[in-house]
């Protein structure tokens, strides 16, 4: 069974701030990562992608990902009270089972950038 | 460009009725999934379509069938609602199965 484990928070953060999500897996062979924003009420929105180690930045997005440690993150550079969603993460992909339709989520977590 | 386009937006059913939850993507994408959102629970995926004219079970797919229509279109019944299927119904797609899903608005649906 494959896990994706947020803090369900809230995470609450002043505007200006950065804003640091985090994210473990558990299969260690996924290979493809996301974070989707969901504003209270609509759908999940993709705002990153991430598929090696190392930093992927997007404006005011930062994805991280650490396979060894099975660790991802995104970080939010100058939050904005517009930024306040669940975050959630999702992880695609692995050896196990030899499929890789499966985009497990995590339960998300709640962000909310304090004017 | 629609994306992903879901019907109905709402709807309240009664036990026991039946239902068809429709999904139509305009991307040209291969597969398509469709979820549901609980509070607490997150998104579960209730069936996928790899490709046209296959369907697979996903994590929680009882009490609902799939019919993969054609390569725009997939559809998800409930035959006989039950109260435990009151909820939010994601319809997603993506060009390959392990490629960003893109999803719809969302049917939010209550069974009484």
């Amino acid at each position: 069974q494959k896990e994706v484990e947020q803090n369900s928070g809230p995470l609450s953060v002043p505007e200006g701030a950065i804003a640091s999500l985090n994210c473990t897996y558990s299969d260690r062979g996924s290979q493809s990562f996301f974070w989707y924003r969901q504003y209270s009420g609509k759908s999940p929105e993709l705002i990153m992608s991430i598929y090696s180690n190392g930093d992927k930045e997007d404006g005011r997005f930062t994805a991280q990902l650490n396979k060894a440690s099975q660790y991802v993150s995104l970080l939010i550079r100058d939050s904005q009270p517009s930024d306040s969603a669940t975050y959630l993460c999702a992880v695609n992909g692995g050896a196990s089972g030899g499929s890789n339709y499966k985009l497990t989520f995590g339960k998300g977590t709640l962000l909310t950038v304090n004017p | 460009n629609a994306g992903v386009t879901q019907t109905p937006k709402f709807q309240v059913l009664k036990t026991g009725q039946s239902m068809t939850l429709q999904c139509a993507q305009d991307m040209n994408h291969n597969s398509m999934y469709w979820y549901r959102q609980d509070p607490g629970m997150g998104l579960r995926l209730i069936y996928y379509s790899a490709s046209e004219g296959t369907t697979d079970k996903g994590e929680v797919p009882n009490g609902y069938n799939v019919s993969r229509l054609n390569k725009r279109e997939f559809s998800l019944r409930l035959e006989s609602a039950a109260p435990s299927q009151t909820s939010v119904y994601f319809c997603a797609s993506s060009d390959l199965l392990n490629q960003p899903q893109h999803f719809g608005d969302g049917t939010r649906l209550s069974i009484l």
